[in-house]
């Protein structure tokens, strides 16, 4: 059974800070590694979506990189915003049968002015 | 529609009323998820369907909880016999295609279901 574990579990940062937010995964056996925002009462929003056969992807201040042998994912956010103070989510599919995704218990960020 | 779309946002209920969270995914979506999620938790998977069939119900807690999608769009969750520790945030995906390829997923702003 796939394990998800996110670290670390709360970040509170003066605005400005470069951060790196951790995922790590059990079973290397993935089919993508996607990235979320929750934001309080509201739904979980998409940030980035890593295949299994690419080692990053970029969306403007957000980089998030993947080492599938190693089960590990990084989201390196650059020069943060009290904007961005939310939890971080990562999903991770399994790579055969039905695709659902495991979630970690998420990264509570706080970027504070 | 535009995006995912759950009713109703909040629900509170009575210890042992029957309640019914509805999903309306994104059109054309073929696959749809239900999750639930704890404060201070991940989501955690409870069924899934392609298109109107229901393909895994193995996260379901127990037999107070059932789904269906009918038409192989909109889906109800159903709990009967609500008790207190149901009480959690209920949440919806879809995703184009689960087993051709998912192109990631998209969440609907979720149920908040308080048992009292």
């Amino acid at each position: 059974k796939q394990e998800v574990t996110q670290i670390p579990a709360a970040l509170s940062v003066p605005e400005g800070e470069n951060l790196v937010l951790n995922c790590s995964f059990t079973d290397s056996a993935i089919y993508n590694l996607q990235w979320f925002r929750q934001d309080p009462g509201k739904g979980l929003t998409s940030l980035l979506l890593i295949q299994s056969s690419q080692r990053e992807q970029t969306s403007g201040r957000l980089n998030a990189s993947l080492d599938k042998s190693s089960g590990r994912s990084t989201l390196y956010i650059a020069a943060s915003q009290p904007g961005d103070s939310a939890t971080y989510l990562c999903a991770v599919p399994p790579s055969g049968g039905s695709y659902i995704p495991t979630f970690g218990r998420g990264t509570s960020l706080i970027v504070h002015p | 529609g535009a995006g995912v779309s759950q009713s109703p946002r909040y629900k509170v209920t009575k210890r042992g009323q029957d309640v019914a969270l509805r999903c309306d995914p994104i059109s054309g979506h073929v696959s749809l998820y239900w999750y639930r999620q704890a404060l201070g938790q991940g989501p955690e998977f409870l069924t899934y369907f392609n298109y109107e069939a229901q393909q895994d119900k193995s996260g379901l807690p127990n037999d107070r909880f059932s789904a269906e999608r009918p038409e192989g769009s909109i889906s109800t969750l159903t709990i009967q016999r609500t008790e207190q520790r149901d009480s959690a945030m209920y949440r919806c995906a879809s995703s184009q295609n689960a087993e051709t390829g998912p192109y990631g997923y998209t969440f609907g702003s979720g149920t908040r279901l308080t048992v009292v």
